[in-house]
C-alpha cells in the first residue's frame, strides 16, 4: 500500500486553463503539505493543513487554492495556469504524532504550454 | 529570511569512499534537521533526522549536528553507485513545528 499517493502523475495543459491535483494518504496522520519543486530542484512549501485546517499559507498567488475535504485528502486547485507554474508538485504528510518528519508523495509534474 | 545553504556540487567520489555532504542554516533557534535523498525524477526520501548536537549513525549514514556553528552534515561510508542522487538538507525553524525549509541540494556522484 502506498502511504501517500498523488494523481495525476503528469499533467500537460495550456496557459489559462484550470486544473486540480489530488493527494491521498493512508497513514492516518493529521498534517498534510503541498510543496513546489522548480527546475533548479529547489523545494518550497506552499501550504499545510492540520486536521482539515489551513495552518501554513506561504506567499503563493491566490490562483492556487488548497482544499482538504477530510483528513486523508488534500487537493490543490490552480486557476488561470501560467508558464511559471510548470514544476513538480509534491504532497507530503507528517509522520507520527509529535514528529515533524515529513514523507513525500510521488509528485505531479505539471507542464504549462 | 531563513535560509538553508548547500553546495550544489556535483560531489564526485570513488566507490567505497566516504562522501561528506554539508549544510548550513541561518535560524539559530532551529530545532530539527533532516537529510533527504532524491533520485532523478523521484520524490524526496527521508534518510536521517537529528535533533541534538553530536553524531547519529544509521547503517552507512552518519548525521552530524553542530548548533553552535549552525551546520549539519551527512557522511556516507562505503559509498556505492546507487548512492548517486541529490541530497537535500531540511531544517525545522523555531517558530513553526510543521514547516521545513529545504536547501537546494547537493548532487552526489559515486564513480564505480
Amino acid at each position: 500500500d502506498t502511504a501517500v499517493s498523488q494523481t495525476p502523475k503528469y499533467l500537460v495543459t495550456q496557459m489559462g486553463n484550470d486544473k486540480s491535483i489530488k493527494c491521498e494518504q493512508n497513514l492516518g496522520h493529521d498534517t498534510m503539505y503541498w510543496y513546489k519543486q522548480d527546475s533548479k530542484k529547489f523545494l518550497k512549501i506552499m501550504f499545510s493543513y492540520n486536521n482539515k485546517e489551513l495552518i501554513i499559507n506561504e506567499t503563493v498567488p491566490n490562483r492556487f487554492s488548497p482544499k482538504s475535504p477530510d483528513k486523508a485528502h488534500l487537493n490543490l486547485h490552480i486557476n488561470s495556469l501560467e508558464l511559471g507554474d510548470s514544476a513538480v508538485y509534491f504532497c507530503a504528510v507528517t509522520g507520527t504524532s509529535g514528529s515533524d518528519e515529513q514523507f513525500f508523495g510521488p509528485g505531479t509534474r505539471l507542464t504549462v504550454l | 529570511q531563513k535560509e538553508v545553504e548547500q553546495n550544489s556540487g556535483p560531489l564526485s567520489v570513488p566507490e567505497g569512499a566516504i562522501a561528506s555532504l554539508n549544510c548550513t542554516y541561518s535560524d539559530r533557534g532551529s530545532q530539527s534537521f533532516f537529510w533527504y535523498r532524491q533520485y532523478s525524477g523521484k520524490s524526496p526520501e527521508l534518510i536521517m533526522s537529528i535533533y541534538s548536537n553530536g553524531d547519529k549513525e544509521d547503517g552507512r549514514f552518519t548525521a552530524q549536528l553542530n548548533k553552535a556553528s549552525q551546520y549539519v552534515s551527512l557522511l556516507i561510508r562505503d559509498s556505492q553507485p546507487s548512492d548517486s542522487a541529490t541530497y537535500l538538507c531540511a531544517v525545522g525553524p523555531m517558530d513553526s513545528s510543521y514547516k521545513l525549509i529545504f536547501g537546494s541540494g547537493t548532487r552526489l556522484l559515486v564513480r564505480p
